[in-house]
This record gives C-alpha cells, sequence and structure tokens, in this order.
C-alpha cells in the first residue's frame, strides 16, 4: 500500500496569502495518479485537482497542482475567506490511498 | 451531471452489520466505478473498496476484506456496501464516490451527502 505524508499538519495563514501544502508518497506514484480534494465541517469533500495538476470542473484558478513521482504539491495563490478548510491528497495509480490532511486555519 | 443520495443514518449494536445504499440519477452508472469511502470522528478519509458495475467485481482495501461486501444494481444505478461484524471503532460518516476514470477506481468525483453510522450497545 502506498503511504501518503501530507505537511504541514496544520497552515496558519491570513486571506491574500499563498497556501503551500506538500504530500509525499512511500513509493512512486504512478501516471500523475494523483488527487487533491478540499473538505468543510460537515460536508463532503470536493475534487479540487486529478492527475496532479489538472483542475477539477468548477475549480478556481487560484488552485494549482504540481509534482510527480513521490513528490506533490498544492497550491493556492492567494487564500480566499472560503479556502478555510482541511486538504486531503489520494493516490489512485495502485489501491487508493489517502493522505492524513492538511489544515488551513486563519491566522 | 451525476449526483449520488445515499440512505440514511443508522444505528447499530456492536457485532451486527449495516448496510448502505447509493442511488445514482443524471448520469451513466454501469461503466464508472463506485467506491465507498468512511471518515471517523475527526479523523480523515479511508478508501474501504469499489465496484464497477459493468464488470460486476468489487476490489476491496486489505483492511475490509472479509468484513465488508460491495455490490451494484444495474437496474435501479444503486451501490451497496455491507459491512459486518460491527465494532464501535466502526462508527463514522461513510460515503460513496463515483471513480472520474472508466475502469479503475481513480479520483473521486462526485460524492454522496454521506451516511453517519453510529456502532453502540
Amino acid at each position: 500500500e502506498i503511504v501518503l505524508t501530507q505537511s504541514p499538519g496544520t497552515l496558519s495563514l491570513s486571506p491574500g496569502e499563498r497556501a503551500t501544502l506538500s504530500c509525499r508518497a512511500s513509493q512512486s506514484v504512478s501516471s500523475y495518479s494523483l488527487a487533491w480534494y478540499q473538505q468543510k465541517p460537515g460536508q463532503a469533500p470536493r475534487l479540487l485537482i486529478y492527475g496532479a495538476s489538472s483542475r477539477a470542473t468548477g475549480i478556481p484558478d487560484r488552485f494549482s497542482g504540481s509534482g510527480s513521482g513521490t513528490d506533490f504539491t498544492l497550491t493556492i495563490s492567494s487564500l480566499e475567506p472560503e479556502d478555510f478548510a482541511v486538504y486531503y491528497c489520494q493516490q489512485y495509480g495502485s489501491s487508493p490511498t489517502f493522505g492524513q490532511g492538511t489544515k488551513v486555519q486563519i491566522k | 451531471q451525476v449526483q449520488l443520495v445515499q440512505s440514511g443514518a443508522e444505528v447499530k449494536r456492536p457485532g451486527s452489520s449495516v448496510k448502505v445504499s447509493c442511488e445514482a440519477s443524471g448520469g451513466s452508472f454501469n461503466t464508472y466505478p463506485i467506491s465507498w469511502v468512511r471518515q471517523a470522528p475527526g479523523q480523515g478519509l479511508e478508501w474501504m473498496g469499489g465496484i464497477i458495475p459493468i464488470f460486476d467485481s468489487p476490489y476491496y482495501a486489505q483492511k475490509f476484506q472479509g468484513r465488508v461486501t460491495i455490490n451494484a444494481d444495474k437496474s435501479t444505478s444503486t451501490g451497496y456496501m455491507e459491512l459486518r461484524s460491527l465494532r464501535s471503532e466502526d462508527t463514522a460518516v461513510y460515503y460513496c464516490a463515483r471513480g472520474g476514470i472508466i475502469g479503475t477506481m481513480g479520483w473521486f468525483d462526485p460524492w454522496g451527502q454521506g451516511t453517519l453510522v453510529t456502532v453502540s450497545s
């Protein structure tokens, strides 16, 4: 099983700041098979990015994904108030697994 | 636009079983995988398994092998997840989600609204 480790666990930032979230895999993720999700309290996760860098339908362009192999990054270029949430990475190159999440909170 | 609607909350005794349904509407059901993901209170997301309805062949996470059954009824576009031998640690919100790629589990979009299963004596 591929283990995904997200860092940091919590990110404290102000609106307008840039957020950089990391997702590291225990072994190489095949074919850029990595997705990112946003989850707010009491809601189901929402797909943001698939294929490591492709934005899902309706996702603002302030969200971007990059990386390959074992190291992946989600960047939010300028935080909006609605972006404060928990973010998860997920690999689907083999039996799907999720990272433990990064909470982006207001500083 | 596919929508997934899940069955309602359940309260179960330890040792019993629960079966959660997930009805799809508004799009193709047979060729895209349906996965089940759970989230314990205050915890992260955990993939349990999935099925590609047209192949009728389920895939399970090793952790749940032998305790979970996932299947699908193509005639009603409904997926099902049954978890047996429930224990308190199974208390969680259970989500169904459609896979984004035909043929593999893929990424998950959209998601159902979630079903809270509480296991308590």
